[in-house]
């Protein structure tokens, strides 16, 4: 049973253009989501997150949606650069328990 | 700067050996934690540690175990590999209570023929 879903396994979006990753989530104790990056052949690398007291976080060119009553949030990304291509996965947490993945979309920056 | 170190990059075992996965992180992290990442399967979490000598199992843990004897390591072990087991492995450390977020390893690309 997944708990943390990101039904998009791939994207691709034009250079300078907006990136949305999507993701939801199933279990209403999450109340806290981050999203990581991963490059080929390193380890993922934090990027962003947000509580669930708010329903906005934002840090450079990326921000962070959430809407807890759809148990949805959402990554975009602009303007869109070559070297956000990569693999970004949605992570959900609650209180002392361990963080759960999502299965990860891969993010393609055409030029 | 804060650090996971994994102690390889790429391995490549026969069939039927022992493997043993080092993870050393820097931080006084007290959770650690194993995963493996295959394509459209993200990452999965195979065994996790909230102290030393403590381990619990995680969603796939058949064919692994993990040893913790200090704070700072967490070793991944391989009894017997099986060629289902290629695999990118990644450790990753966090605070005790109220996680974060987890730092981690830059991942062993492990290869089983």
């Amino acid at each position: 049973d997944q708990q943390v879903k990101q039904n998009s396994p791939s994207l691709s979006v034009q250079e300078g253009r907006i990136s949305i990753l999507n993701c939801d989530y199933t279990n209403s104790m999450f109340d806290y989501f981050l999203w990581y990056k991963k490059y080929p052949a390193e380890g993922p690398t934090f990027l962003i997150s947000i509580s669930s007291i708010k329903d906005k976080n934002e840090d450079g060119r990326f921000t962070v949606f959430l809407n807890k009553s759809a148990k949805h949030l959402s990554l975009h990304i602009v303007p869109s650069q070559p070297g956000d291509s990569a693999v970004y996965f949605c992570a959900a947490g609650g209180g002392a328990s361990k963080i759960i993945f999502g299965s990860g979309t891969r993010l393609s920056i055409r030029p | 700067d804060v650090k996971v170190t994994q102690s390889s990059r790429y391995l490549v075992k026969r069939t039927g050996e022992k493997v043993f996965l080092e993870c050393v992180q820097d931080m006084d992290h007290e959770n650690m934690f194993w995963y493996r990442q295959d394509p459209g399967l993200g990452l999965r979490l195979i065994y996790f540690s909230y102290d030393v000598k403590m381990k619990e199992k995680g969603d796939i843990p058949e064919g692994y175990s993990v040893s913790r004897e200090k704070k700072e390591r967490f070793s991944l072990i391989l009894e017997s590999t099986s060629t289902n087991q290629t695999s990118m492995y990644l450790c990753a450390s966090g605070r005790g209570g109220r996680t974060y977020g987890y730092t981690f390893g830059s991942g062993t690309r492990l290869t089983v023929v």
